[in-house]
């Protein structure tokens, strides 16, 4: 168990749809990243954010949007979903260190699967 | 962010060394090695990560080259619970480092 919670678990939804993911970073983790992993592209970085602030993007689509609030967890927004959507979705928490040495613990994932 | 080679695919008898090899040749000399692994579908977990020296913690074994351009994982008594995609990422730490994910290999422990 790393420490970090998503739900749901599983979610089906149709085509248009929009849905939201939830996720709860590690105590003290002031750093969630989310990441999509679909059969296609592998494992890619979406978002992160650190300490309710948008730190950095990756390969984010316009119709998603994330956000983390002040109790740090965080929530990833999918909207006009799609079919090529379906994917795991993870989040990971972090906290830096002076070092500059982090590390990311991942949680179970959110599975989505549009239809 | 330097990029990584491994191969698709490792088989190693349970209880024996898996020695999981890494290419990183154009590593910068900031960059640090990690190595996560994701064990069907689970979210993906942290193993051992290391700048330049070798580094050892209870689960593996990171052995670094002395030019930096290529390291080992080494799990020293694999099982089968060790079957999973291993992933050696390179990039800088800090606190705005997003992890880029090649295919990495997959390790099968055989009975």
């Amino acid at each position: 168990d790393s420490g970090v919670t998503q739900t749901p678990k599983h979610l089906i939804t149709a085509t248009g749809q929009r849905v939201t993911l939830r996720c709860s970073p590690r105590s003290g983790d002031l750093s969630v990243y989310w990441y999509q992993q679909s059969l296609d592209q592998g494992l890619q970085f979406l978002i992160q954010y650190y300490n309710g602030e948008e730190r950095a993007k990756g390969n984010i689509l316009e119709r998603f949007s994330a956000q983390q609030f002040p109790d740090l967890h965080s929530e990833l927004n999918l909207s006009s979903l799609e079919l090529g959507d379906s994917a795991l979705y993870f989040c990971a928490s972090s906290t830096y260190r002076a070092s500059g040495r982090e590390t990311q613990y991942f949680g179970p994932g959110t599975r989505l699967l549009v239809l | 962010d330097a990029k990584t080679t491994q191969p698709p695919s490792m088989d190693c008898a349970e209880g024996r060394a898996a020695n999981l090899p890494c290419n990183h040749s154009t590593i910068s000399g900031n960059e640090y090695v990690y190595w996560y692994r994701q064990i069907h579908s689970q979210g993906p977990q942290y193993i051992i990560h290391g700048l330049k020296n070798n580094e050892t913690n209870e689960m593996a074994s990171l052995i670094i080259t002395e030019d930096r351009k290529s390291s080992t994982l080494i799990l020293p008594h694999a099982t089968l619970r060790d079957t999973a995609v291993y992933y050696c990422i390179v990039g800088s730490g800090g606190s705005n480092y997003k992890l880029t994910f090649g295919k990495g290999t997959l390790l099968t422990v055989n009975p």
